[in-house]
């Protein structure tokens, strides 16, 4: 079945450590985004891609690093979390020619 | 620049009644727009999109928006509530459909 998966879906963690949000989908498609949405607020884009060995910061400065090494594949990695990175972690992604993105369930961070 | 503006953050009817969400964009070219609803703990899911078609767009569930380009809105409707519309909807632009700028969510309460 063709989806757009999340891991992991919440997690807790101290101040310090570095952790990996993964995403990746199953639809081929070449274009990947990573949002972060915090309540009562607009979803910032942090990072994109638009195929394999691309990857883009978005509006939202941010600590955070990706790769795309496979087109199916997107993690997003924070090497030192800090409690502003508490937020939810959405993972979307796009045909090359399409007007639609498809998102992910999202990860929800909690860092202590 | 691209912005959205979504007008009243929380948006309560009566199950049976009409739903109207606000959303007024601001873009330099003719837009993209989408109407995108959450559910709780999920993704985004698309509802519908203009993309320089017809300006009356039908989505799913029963939903449908109507480009104004003299107004630069992109209002969403469904002519009958039911609980099961109770989510968050956000209303997005994008100029080349490639990056999205999405609204503040307007949170959607049936009554029953």
């Amino acid at each position: 079945e063709a989806d757009i998966y999340q891991t992991p879906r919440y997690l807790v963690i101290g101040t310090g450590k570095k952790i990996t949000l993964e995403c990746s989908q199953t639809m081929g498609h070449d274009k990947m985004y990573w949002y972060q949405q915090d309540p009562g607020m607009e979803l910032h884009l942090i990072h994109y891609s638009y195929g394999v060995n691309s990857t883009e910061k978005g509006d939202l400065s941010s600590e955070s690093t990706v790769s795309r090494i496979r087109t199916e594949h997107f993690p997003l990695t924070l090497e030192s979390a800090r409690p502003s990175h508490t937020s939810q972690y959405l993972c979307a992604s796009q045909t090359a020619g399409g007007f639609s993105q498809f998102f992910g369930p999202g990860t929800r961070l909690t860092v202590l | 620049a691209q912005s959205v503006t979504q007008l009243g953050s929380h948006v309560s009817v009566s199950e049976g009644a009409l739903v109207l969400l606000r959303c007024n964009y601001s873009s330099s070219v003719p837009p993209y727009l989408f109407w995108y609803v959450q559910y709780p703990n999920q993704g985004l899911q698309l509802l519908l999109k203009y993309t320089s078609a017809a300006t009356l767009v039908k989505g799913i569930n029963g939903f449908e928006a109507e480009f104004k380009k003299s107004e630069t809105s992109f209002h969403l409707t469904k002519p009958s509530a039911h609980m099961s519309d109770a989510a968050e909807y956000f209303c997005a632009v994008s100029e080349t459909g490639n990056q999205f700028y999405f609204g503040t969510g307007t949170s959607l309460t049936v009554i029953p």
